[in-house]
């Protein structure tokens, strides 16, 4: 089974840009597709983007996804940040046999 | 509109068991596979089960293999998870998600609110 690795927290200010990653430790990252789910507190997750780069409608083309072989990740970019923004992110991949998902990222917008 | 609702969570003593429901409406439900995913009070989400349109697949979190069972009925438009052995790390919020694809666990586009299970003496 293949893990699935972000960092903990991220933090940037309205307005700005900020990238999340999900760096999978074994097998190709585009072997499967890569999901991006959004949480916020006491809500059940929401799909910001699925199949590596896909945005769900009704999700702002603020949201973009890519994947990048040669560091075996994929990453969230958020760009012109919004107080509303702030959540729990995961990323989520899978393979025959079973679903994983990343530790998650908290971004703070401040 | 599609609509996931889980039911059976409470409180189990270690080595208990408890049989958890998801009621799924506004889809085809034999059209979709789906999973279970839990979420430890204020950790990460964890896939724990997952079961294709027609149960024919499943499969299981390597902290649940041999103590947990997932099946479907389609003609009650119900997912379930049946657990046994029930330990205390195995406390958590339990959401019904339902995967976009056939399989079971590729693409998780809806989720129930969740049903919350705590193992506890």
């Amino acid at each position: 089974n293949f893990m699935l690795t972000q960092p903990h927290s991220v933090s940037e200010s309205p307005g700005k840009t900020v990238t999340i990653s999900c760096t999978r430790s074994s097998g190709s990252i585009a072997s499967n597709y890569v999901q991006w789910y959004q949480q916020r507190p006491g809500s059940s997750p929401t799909t910001v983007i699925y199949e590596d780069n896909q945005r769900p409608s009704g999700v702002p083309d603020r949201f973009s996804g890519s994947i990048d072989s040669s560091s075996n990740s994929a990453s969230l970019t958020i760009s012109g940040l919004k107080t509303e923004d702030e959540a729990d992110y995961y990323c989520q991949s899978y393979d025959s046999s079973n679903a994983v998902f990343g530790g998650g990222t908290q971004l703070t917008v401040l | 509109e599609v609509q996931l609702v889980e039911s059976g969570g409470g409180v189990v003593r270690p080595g208990g068991s408890l049989r958890l429901s998801c009621a799924a409406s506004g889809f085809t439900f034999d059209d979709y596979g789906m999973s279970w995913v839990r979420q430890a009070p204020g950790k990460g989400l964890e896939w724990v089960s997952g079961i294709n349109w027609n149960g024919g697949s499943t499969g299981y979190a390597d902290s649940v293999k041999g103590r947990f069972t997932i099946s479907r009925d389609n003609a009650k438009n119900s997912l379930y998870l049946q657990m046994n052995s029930l330990r205390a790390e195995d406390t958590a919020l339990y959401h019904c998600a339902r995967d976009s694809y056939s399989s079971g666990w590729r693409y998780f586009d809806y989720w129930g609110q969740g049903t919350l299970v705590t193992v506890s003496s």
